[in-house]
């Protein structure tokens, strides 16, 4: 248990529409990382924050948006959801104390989104 | 841009018997690397990361890595595979900019231990 946890394990939904996936870092973490793993893409970063602010972005498409709250729990939002959009999203926290690539980052289980 | 290679997408091994993923990365400074596992239905944990120093590097369960720069590889050994190892194994460089990090990952290696 690497001590992040995320909600839901799995989604079902429909294109067009929106959900929203919560992520808890690790206990004092202040980095929290989006990724999505999907079979064609493989496993893609997709942004980060760390303590509240946008720090890096990645391959994240314009429909997801992403923010972390004072609490440093952070939710990935996903809109106008297509067939493509189905993957495994992963969240992973870090210390970021200096929010450097140096630091490990701790993975969740993950939130599996089927788009139907 | 980094980017990293994993050319096999599936080894088979027995058990007992010794394994090594290979993992070829482009960057054009000093690659922060990684290798992570992920087991079925689980989120990936880290194996070990190089960094500098030492280009042979140890990590937990048993494995190893080893930096060579010459061939822009950072190859992963176990020397006797258990049947727990079946997994997905990812490599991975990072970088680090002026506004963040991030882990650019390969395509990963799926892993089949035979008994």
């Amino acid at each position: 248990d690497s001590g992040v946890t995320q909600t839901p394990k799995h989604l079902i939904t429909a294109t067009g529409q929106r959900v929203t996936l919560r992520c808890s870092p690790r206990s004092g973490d202040l980095s929290v990382y989006w990724y999505q793993q999907s079979l064609d893409q493989g496993l893609q970063f997709l942004i980060q924050y760390y303590n509240g602010e946008e720090r890096a972005k990645g391959n994240i498409l314009e429909r997801f948006s992403a923010q972390q709250f004072p609490d440093l729990h952070s939710e990935l939002n996903l809109s106008s959801l297509e067939l493509g959009d189905s993957a495994l999203y992963f969240c992973a926290s870090s210390v970021g104390a200096s929010g450097g690539i140096q630091e490990t980052q701790y993975f969740g289980p993950g939130t599996r989104l089927l788009v139907l | 841009a980094q980017s990293v290679t994993q050319p096999d997408i599936h080894i088979t091994v027995s058990e007992g018997a010794s394994l090594e993923l290979r993992c070829n990365y482009s960057y054009g400074a000093t690659p922060y690397l990684f290798w992570y596992v992920q087991s079925p239905g689980q989120g990936l944990q880290l194996l070990l990361k190089y960094f500098s120093g030492d280009t042979l590097v140890q990590g937990i369960k048993g494995f190893e890595a080893e930096f060579k720069r010459s061939q822009s590889s950072f190859n992963l050994r176990k020397p006797s595979v258990h049947w727990s190892d079946a997994a997905e194994y990812f490599c991975a460089v990072g970088a680090e900019e002026a506004a963040g990090n991030k882990l650019t990952f390969g395509g990963g290696t799926r892993v089949l231990v035979k008994p």
